[in-house]
């Protein structure tokens, strides 16, 4: 059984661009959640889609943005791009809201 | 608020040492879910254990073991006979179960870094 793949592995992208990162949850996972794993910050919650709605959201501000597809994948879009926004950024999935999360690779983000 | 905290953050031990990683947690929730991620150098973050806070028994899984103890918020994770492989970052984590049962998001700790010699 493939796992959560996420893409691309690695974005650079200027400040002030905007980046759209890409996650394909387990087969048959319905939860889609996204982290920010900041130098100096440790990982922190960015998002959670169920069912295609967004559930809940840390504390970033709204030009972190993502959606759900009808086939449970994702996308996390982060507009204006700032220098601090560079991260590794994991999308984790889990088969219901009360099951495991099991996390992808990653996407590393530089903005320069 | 919830909240985790990994007092140790580098523990460094010679293969075959047993080592014991620290995790406290904090929360005002009754039902709440505790985890275990390890993240070796590729950066995926790999599950290991999640225990529910209804369910104190200790857990054994090879050379892993869990000790979850209430009444002193604390969810310590030992490695035991530890070898080079187990040289990663480790996360311990919190989810508070919403009345609904849904573990929505996790709380991190920092994380400890081990580092086994061989």
């Amino acid at each position: 059984e493939a796992g959560v793949t996420q893409s691309p592995t690695h974005l650079i992208k200027t400040r002030g661009q905007q980046a759209t990162l890409r996650c394909s949850p387990i087969s048959g996972h319905t939860s889609v959640y996204w982290y920010q794993q900041a130098l100096g910050l440790g990982l922190q919650f960015l998002l959670w889609y169920d069912e295609g709605e967004e559930r809940n959201r840390g504390n970033f501000p709204p030009r972190f943005s993502g959606r759900q597809f009808p086939n449970y994948s994702s996308e996390l879009n982060v507009n204006a791009l700032e220098l601090e926004d560079s991260a590794l950024y994991l999308c984790a999935s889990s088969r219901t809201s009360i099951d495991e999360q099991f996390f992808g690779p990653g996407t590393r983000l530089t903005v320069l | 608020a919830q909240k985790v905290t990994q007092a140790q953050t580098e523990i460094s031990v010679v293969e075959k040492e047993d080592v014991t990683l620290d995790c406290v947690y904090e929360t005002r929730d009754t039902t709440y879910y505790l985890f275990w991620y390890k993240q070796p150098p590729s950066g995926e973050l790999v599950f290991l254990i999640r225990r529910n806070s209804f369910d104190e028994q200790n857990e054994i899984s090879g050379r892993y073991s869990w000790n979850f103890q209430k009444s002193t918020s604390s969810f310590n994770f030992t490695i035991t006979a530890s070898q080079v492989v187990d040289s990663a970052v480790y996360f311990c984590a919190l989810s508070e179960a919403l009345y609904t049962g849904a573990n929505s998001k996790l709380t991190f700790g920092k994380g400890i870094t081990l580092s086994v010699r061989p």
